[in-house]
């Protein structure tokens, strides 16, 4: 597609219940980042992918959280016993270079996002 | 450490008149990145624009301006001659050399344009 885009934009679980979130990158775009947005916050950095490889997964708050990127195109962030504490928006953004050069700090494209609600 | 802060949460405008968006970032590199993102209500953030640390050139585009001041650690953001469809969320983002892989957000400042 033309942009980033991700799914469900829509998720209300249970308290305890697993949550899978999907992005599907921009074609082609090498790197894949995953963000959190409370209420009312700007986004918080989870992880990122370049490629098939995760190279930073610090900001990932618990074990709980697990990302894939195992082709090296779409991602799924996974949140196991979901707590209420975890209700937020995802967002998820990709970039056309890896950020291992000097040029490459490049500009995000970002989806609309998936926002979670936990009861 | 690095930090964005974004001290106005709202700022309320009538339509023509200009506003200006303030963002003061902490950094100890000497090599980063500067962003502005707008978060319509639709969710997604667009980007706006992109200076790094060795360009301290203002620059416009239309409407928007953008005055980058390492002396004082500032990016701020003008929109002249608002308008209704610029309300939105504009979020400050940095990113550093040391920082890895991480961008920093800003809080964000959300603008009401009114008619």
């Amino acid at each position: 597609g033309a942009g980033v885009s991700q799914s469900p934009r829509y998720k209300v679980a249970k308290r305890g219940q697993d949550v899978a979130l999907r992005c599907d990158p921009i074609s082609g775009h090498v790197s894949l980042f995953w963000y959190q947005q409370a209420l009312g916050q700007g986004p918080e950095f989870l992880t990122y992918f370049q490629n098939e490889a995760q190279l930073d997964k610090s900001g990932l708050p618990s074990d709980r959280f697990f990302a894939e990127r195992p082709e090296g195109s779409v991602s799924t962030l996974k949140i196991q016993r979901t707590q209420q504490e975890d209700s937020a928006v995802y967002l998820c953004a990709s970039s056309p270079t890896g950020l291992t050069s000097v040029e490459a700090k490049n500009i995000q494209y970002f989806g609309a996002g998936t926002r979670l609600s936990v009861l | 450490a690095q930090k964005v802060t974004q001290a106005q949460t709202e700022i309320s405008v009538v339509e023509k008149e200009d506003v200006t968006l303030d963002c003061v970032y902490e950094t100890r590199d000497t090599t980063y990145y500067l962003f502005w993102y707008k978060q319509p209500p639709s969710g997604e953030l667009v980007f706006l624009i992109r200076r790094n640390s060795f360009d301290e050139q203002n620059e416009i585009s239309g409407r928007y301006s953008w005055n980058f001041q390492k002396s004082t650690s500032s990016f701020n953001f003008t929109i002249t001659a608002s308008q209704v469809v610029d309300s939105a969320v504009y979020f400050c983002a940095l990113t550093a050399n040391t920082g890895g892989f991480k961008t920093i957000f800003g809080a964000g400042t959300r603008l009401f344009v009114k008619a």
